[in-house]
């Protein structure tokens, strides 16, 4: 079966773009999760989405946007870009949004120059 | 205080060691609690969920001590391939995941 899928794998934009990733669930998931991962930290919380509906939100800048489609696949959305959201993306897929077990995507390495 | 916290690390222990990490949260509504790897340039991988009466899978072993709101995960016989950080992540009721920063760990011949 396969897995969580993202996709790109890697970007590079410049400051002040705007940048659009996505994210495929396990199959059977009805809840995505998008993280930031900067450097030398653990993944931080962006956003939670459940069938369709925002279900949490981090603290993160109104830059920063998200949607689930029908299908349970995502998008992140980020606009404006700045040097500090160069990080890796990670989508997490669990059946529902509560206590269930996250599995993760491999990420998309954002890289703002 | 940081939600999650955890030993900083690195831990450089020499293969067959036995090695434990610690992982503290502050919210004492947390539920939920697992235990991740995360290999260089990669995503978080799965290792354990942690269970109130704590839990084995081969050479790791998983405890939560709610009253001190902590977990634990200790790794026996320690393996070049057990090399990596490892991530705990907390959720609480309603509530977000919440990840530590992560101890890395290596393994050496």
């Amino acid at each position: 079966d396969a897995g969580v899928t993202q996709s790109p794998t890697h970007l590079i934009k410049t400051r002040g773009q705007h940048v659009t990733l996505r994210c495929s669930p396990i199959s059977g998931h009805k809840s995505v999760s998008w993280y930031q991962q900067v450097l030398g930290q653990g993944p931080q919380f962006i956003f939670q989405y459940y069938e369709k509906e925002e279900r949490g939100r981090g603290n993160f800048p109104d830059r920063f946007s998200a949607r689930q489609f029908p299908n349970y696949s995502s998008e992140l959305n980020v606009n404006a870009l700045l040097l500090g959201d160069s990080a890796l993306y990670l989508c997490a897929s669990s059946l529902g949004a509560g206590g269930d077990t996250q599995y993760f995507g491999p990420g998309t390495r954002l890289t703002v120059l | 205080r940081k939600e999650v916290e955890q030993d900083p690390g690195p831990f450089n222990v020499p293969e067959g060691a036995t090695v434990a990490f610690n992982c503290t949260y502050s919210n004492s509504a947390s539920q939920s609690f697992f235990w991740y790897r995360q290999d260089c340039r990669k995503e978080p991988k799965l290792l354990m969920s942690v269970y109130s009466s704590g839990n084995e899978d081969g050479r790791f072993t998983a405890q939560l001590n709610r009253a001190s709101q902590y977990i634990s995960l200790l790794i026996r016989d320690s393996k070049l391939s057990d090399s990596a950080t490892y991530l705990c992540a907390v959720k609480g009721y309603g509530q977000n995941f919440v990840f530590g920063p992560g101890t890395r760990l290596s393994v050496l011949p």
